[in-house]
């Protein structure tokens, strides 16, 4: 299994320009996250979904969209970038049940200048 | 909603001795309490959780322990050495379909 996979790693967008983060499973995960990781702060949630076609607002999810149309692949997508949309961002995804652990891809580091 | 606080943001041992990093959470509801492990320039990694139906958890070298009256929640590290080096984010929920929230993390330095 690959698990969770992330692309792309790194990217500079000029400000106003749109982009799409791809993230990807392979564990048949129902439930997929986006946190972005500012420097010296946790994660915050950006959206969520709890299985193909439902998707819901995390903690910041402002200037974000996201869709889900299959069990592994849930992309977040960025419409008119920001200064402040600059950030590491990390795809999670989890199966159902009693097990919660979050499983974390390699991340996207973002710069919009 | 849920509120996570770790306390101190830095923390530094010498090898050898042991770390103690704390939590605390706003909401009594909460009753799923992971600690996760971030090396530099890495993914976050679950190290040990615990639920609100258990005081202790052990697993080799690390133990977390949960106080539900007080609403905080503790690792433990014994015998650090330098490969503990990271930052340690705490979080919590209120379970099965519920968000984590995470606490801003403590970066845990082990001196050789």
């Amino acid at each position: 299994n690959a698990g969770v996979t992330q692309t792309p790693k790194f990217r500079i967008l000029k400000i106003g320009q749109s982009m799409t983060l791809q993230c990807t499973q392979d564990m048949n995960h129902n439930y997929m996250y986006w946190y972005r990781q500012d420097p010296g702060m946790g994660l915050k949630l950006i959206y969520y979904s709890v299985g193909a076609g439902i998707t819901d607002k995390g903690e910041v999810p402002n200037g974000y969209n996201v869709s889900r149309s299959t069990t592994e692949d849930f992309p977040l997508r960025l419409e008119l970038a920001a200064p402040s949309q600059t950030s590491v961002y990390f795809c999670a995804s989890r199966m159902d049940g009693t097990t919660y652990e979050q499983y974390f891809g390699p991340g996207t580091r973002l710069t919009v200048t | 909603g849920e509120n996570v606080e770790q306390h101190p943001s830095t923390l530094s041992v010498q090898e050898g001795d042991s770390a103690v990093i704390k939590c605390t959470y706003s909401d009594s509801a909460s009753n799923y309490f992971p600690w996760y492990k971030q090396e530099l320039g890495k993914r976050p990694q679950l190290i040990i959780d615990i639920r609100s139906n258990v005081g202790e958890k052990k697993d080799q070298r690390i133990a977390v322990t949960l106080n539900k009256t007080a609403k905080h929640f503790s690792l433990h590290i014994t015998e650090t050495q330098p490969e503990d080096s990271a930052v340690y984010f705490c979080a919590a929920s209120l379970g099965a379909n519920s968000k984590l929230t995470f606490g801003k993390g403590i970066t845990l330095s082990v001196r050789p």
